[in-house]
């Protein structure tokens, strides 16, 4: 059972360049969840998707999208990849939006140059 | 927009002391929760009290809410060196909302063999 599998782990892109991350869950979810962390900055939501076929921003979705591809795969993608996005990025998963706790992956981490 | 805050931000403890960590947030909530961050990995859900409960107990955690306050504490007793990690408080405002869970800073609790 391995919980919440993003991919890459870690990743270096130059400015403008494009990149998807991968996050999958095996805990039959319906509710999926992207973050990013910055140093003093805590978690912030930047896409969420509380069941399958639906996604909604969240606090800063600019420079990003995101793809609910089925039940278990939810992807984020960074069309032109500006310095401002270095960061490690998190998804996680949940039973239920907002009332049940959130399962993480590990995360990637992102440096854009 | 952050809605919950740690305090204190950073606590260095001797092996064996208790650890008690403090979050306040500033609107109505459905419910709280407390999770845990070890160096380089994903954030772990620790306990989830909703706004009708005033007390939860897991193990050596024990998490207080005081609506009223607007504050919740999470105390770690008898702590031992795997608890040194940074610990974060995350809210789920009454009637959900575009942030999702919503989460703070962070504590870092240094606990010292």
């Amino acid at each position: 059972n391995a919980g919440v599998t993003q991919t890459p782990k870690f990743q270096v892109l130059k400015t403008g360049q494009s990149m998807t991350l991968q996050c999958a869950q095996d805990m039959n979810h319906n509710s999926m969840y992207w973050y990013r962390q910055d140093p003093g900055m805590g978690l912030r939501l930047i896409y969420y998707s509380a069941s399958e076929g639906t996604t909604d921003k969240g606090e800063v979705p600019n420079g990003y999208n995101v793809s609910r591809l089925n039940k278990r795969e939810f992807s984020l993608r960074l069309e032109s990849a500006a310095p401002s996005q270095t960061s490690v990025y998190f998804c996680a998963s949940s039973d239920r939006v907002y009332n049940s706790p959130l399962h993480f992956g590990n995360g990637t981490r992102l440096t854009v140059t | 927009s952050q809605q919950g805050e740690e305090d204190p931000q950073a606590l260095s403890i001797q092996e064996g002391e208790n650890a008690t960590m403090n979050c306040s947030y500033k609107t109505s909530i459905n419910n709280l929760q407390w999770y845990r961050q070890n160096s380089g990995r994903g954030l772990v859900h620790l306990i989830l009290i909703r706004s009708n409960e005033r007390e939860k107990h897991s193990g050596r955690l024990r998490v207080t809410l005081d609506t009223s306050k607007k504050s919740s504490s999470l105390l770690i007793t008898a702590s031992r060196a795997a608890d040194t990690a940074s610990y974060f408080c995350a809210t789920v405002l009454s009637g959900g909302g575009a942030d999702g869970l919503t989460f703070g800073k962070g504590t870092h609790l240094i606990i010292q063999p």
